[in-house]
């Protein structure tokens, strides 16, 4: 069964936009994940906060978290023809049992 | 450092049939977690094993089984293959459990059943 789910299923922008992408979840979780998956292939692990945190950066990528909502949103400023992927939200509960939502495709356009 | 390495890559098998996938984990990890991943769908948590036990198991039927070894490898077995059984196989390594850590994933295995 799916834990996360992620909005919107699919977005498109132009080239230099910010992406945003949310998920929801309904138990309550250890932490958050966050991965990347090109062309039906292994998953890239982009990310990860802990149930204790609310914001986190790495490079270009920004993570929130609201465990009140239990919702995360991803953000990929100044997006490239490289950021052209699924992602995947995970949540991952005492046991490190790690479940996905099914994911948000993200085409990047010219 | 390899990371999370999978055989094979490609393998095709034909309905009724065995198969049997493989996973070597990233150094240092002592954790190895099973993903079925349906085209256009998230990965599905088949199960996972610690310490050459199986700790936590998936809505998956006993047709899939699996084993870890000492070396903490493992291996994916499905029996009397099904069609629906045709999926990228994902494997997947951490540390520890209970410790917050993050899973490296494998490329995969992309099963096709005939």
């Amino acid at each position: 069964s799916q834990q996360g789910e992620e909005d919107p299923q699919a977005l498109s922008i132009q080239e230099g936009e910010n992406a945003t992408m949310n998920c929801s979840y309904k138990t309550s979780i250890n932490n958050l994940q966050w991965y990347r998956q090109n062309s039906g292939r292994g998953l890239v692990h982009l990310i990860l906060i802990r149930s204790n945190e609310r914001e986190k950066h790495s490079g270009r990528l920004r993570v929130t978290l609201d465990t009140s909502k239990k919702s995360s949103s991803l953000l990929i400023t100044a997006s490239r023809a490289a950021d052209t992927a699924s992602y995947f939200c995970a949540t991952a509960n005492r046991d490190d049992k790690i479940i996905f939502g099914k994911g948000t495709r993200l085409h990047i356009l010219p | 450092d390899a990371g999370v390495t999978q055989s094979p890559t490609h393998l095709i098998k034909t309905r009724g049939q065995q198969v049997t996938l493989r996973c070597s984990p990233k150094s240092g990890h002592d954790t190895v977690s099973w993903y079925q991943q349906a085209l256009g769908q998230g990965p599905q948590f088949i199960f996972q094993y610690y310490e050459e036990e199986e700790r936590q198991r998936g809505n998956f039927p006993d047709r899939f089984s699996g084993h870890q070894f000492p070396n903490y490898s493992s291996e994916l077995n499905v029996n009397a293959l099904l069609l629906g059984d045709s999926a990228l196989y994902l494997c997947a390594s951490s540390f520890g459990t209970g410790r917050r850590t993050e899973a490296f994933f494998g490329q995969g295995t992309r099963l096709t059943v005939v």
